[in-house]
């Protein structure tokens, strides 16, 4: 069975440009969670959508945005992109809403702001 | 808010070396505690948790015990192996959070032959 997956892998933007990332959580997950991971630190909560609705959504400004669709992807949208949003963003799945179980992660989107 | 301190890395041990990374937290409540592990070049997965005071998780021969007098949970493995060499990240959940975690900074484990 597939993981969850992320696209693009890698991305280089320029300050003030959009970017969106997508993804896909395991087949029959309906939660899906989104981090930023920064170069050396741990993971920050950004988002959690469930059934198509926000369930949770952590200290970053209102440049980031996200979605979830009928089928359970979402998409991450940062606006007007600063130096300070290079990072991995992290996309992680899980059955419920609840941490009751694992929540499994994908690889990441690494974004570089130039 | 919730907050998770590790110690800070790189820690460089040899093949069958003991190993003790140290983690506390900070909660409101009673949260419940993980361990995720990051090899090189994947994602990260979820090494062990434990929900309640005084449980033992364990998974591969890793164990870390909830341990809420001191706020801590502590991974500890009795001997390592070159391909535990990795980014351990202590993280946890407060139970009315959904699927928020709180994730330490993470420590580098690296293991020589």
């Amino acid at each position: 069975d597939a993981g969850v997956t992320q696209s693009p892998t890698h991305l280089i933007k320029t300050r003030g440009q959009q970017v969106t990332l997508r993804c896909s959580p395991i087949s029959g997950h309906k939660s899906v969670s989104w981090y930023q991971q920064v170069l050396g630190q741990g993971p920050q909560f950004i988002f959690q959508y469930y059934e198509k609705e926000e369930r949770g959504r952590g200290n970053f400004p209102d440049r980031f945005s996200a979605r979830q669709f009928p089928n359970y992807s979402s998409e991450l949208n940062v606006n007007a992109l600063l130096l300070g949003d290079s990072a991995l963003y992290l996309c992680a799945s899980s059955l419920g809403g609840q941490l009751t179980g694992e929540l499994f992660f994908g690889e990441g989107s690494r974004l570089t702001v130039l | 808010g919730d907050s998770v301190t590790q110690m800070e890395g790189p820690v460089t041990l040899s093949e069958e070396a003991f190993l003790t990374i140290n983690c506390t937290y900070t909660a409101t409540g009673y949260p419940s505690l993980f361990w995720y592990v990051q090899y090189p070049g994947e994602g990260l997965q979820l090494l062990l948790k434990a929900t309640k005071a005084d449980d033992k998780g364990s998974n591969k021969g890793f164990e870390a015990t909830y341990r809420k007098e001191t706020t801590s949970f502590h991974l500890e493995k009795g001997s390592v192996q070159v391909s535990d060499s990795a980014v351990y990240f202590c993280a946890l959940s407060d139970n009315n959070a959904g699927n928020m975690l709180t994730f330490g900074g993470g420590t580098r484990l690296m293991v020589k032959p």
